[in-house]
């Protein structure tokens, strides 16, 4: 079975541009969540996207939005980036969404941003 | 806010040691508990999970963890390093009857593996 993928592996923008990351998740699986990971902040919950909708969103302003597809693939968008935003970007699939699979995440290996 | 501490950074041990990574977390109620390893440019790996019941957990890897509700602890061990365990351990937390998988993680724990 094929693991999550992530698409791109790394990516170079400016401030102020735009970037959207691509997530497959694990096949059969319906939830897709993503995390930023920085040196400084560590792991951080973005969003969490089941059955095409958002189910939980973390503390992030609203430069980042995503969205889930009727095949479970999710993008993430980061508008009018910033310096701050440099971070790995990993996305994560789970094969439930309920209370009693919860946390049981599939990463993928994610997207290295560098905003310059 | 729930919160998990992590409170070594980095710790060092001889291949064939004993290894504990110890992790912390503050929340009012007994949260669902997870160890997560990442190894250098890699995605995360769940290495085991306690729900609920016998409060030590067998994991993948050789890895177990004991959930110690008085002391709010979920500390990872392992009887015997291989230097194939060198990588970086996450603690996480995520609230019961959150019906998601919104983990809050710890800021990490570098395993160096001496030979």
């Amino acid at each position: 079975k094929a693991g999550v993928t992530q698409t791109p592996r790394y990516l170079i923008k400016t401030r102020g541009q735009q970037v959207t990351l691509s997530c497959s998740p694990i096949s059969g699986h319906r939830s897709v969540s993503w995390y930023q990971q920085t040196p400084g902040q560590g792991l951080q919950f973005l969003f969490e996207y089941f059955s095409e909708t958002q189910r939980n969103k973390g503390n992030f302003p609203g430069r980042f939005s995503g969205r889930q597809f009727s095949n479970s693939r999710s993008e993430m968008n980061v508008s009018t980036l910033e310096l701050g935003d440099s971070a790995l970007y990993l996305c994560a699939s789970s094969p439930t969404g309920t209370s009693g699979g919860a946390g049981e995440l599939f990463f993928g290996e994610g997207s290295r941003l560098t905003v310059l | 806010a729930q919160s998990v501490t992590q409170p070594d950074i980095h710790i060092t041990v001889s291949e064939g040691a004993s290894l504990e990574l110890r992790c912390n977390y503050s929340y009012g109620a007994t949260p669902y508990l997870f160890w997560y390893v990442q190894s250098p440019g890699q995605g995360l790996q769940l290495l085991l999970k306690y729900f609920s019941g016998d409060t030590l957990v067998q994991g993948i890897k050789g890895f177990e963890a004991e959930f110690k509700r008085s002391q709010s602890s979920f500390n990872l061990r392992k009887p015997s390093v291989h230097w194939s365990d060198a990588a970086e351990y996450f603690c996480a937390v995520a609230a019961r009857g959150n019906a998601g998988n919104m983990l809050t993680f710890g800021g990490g724990t570098r395993l160096m593996v001496k030979p």
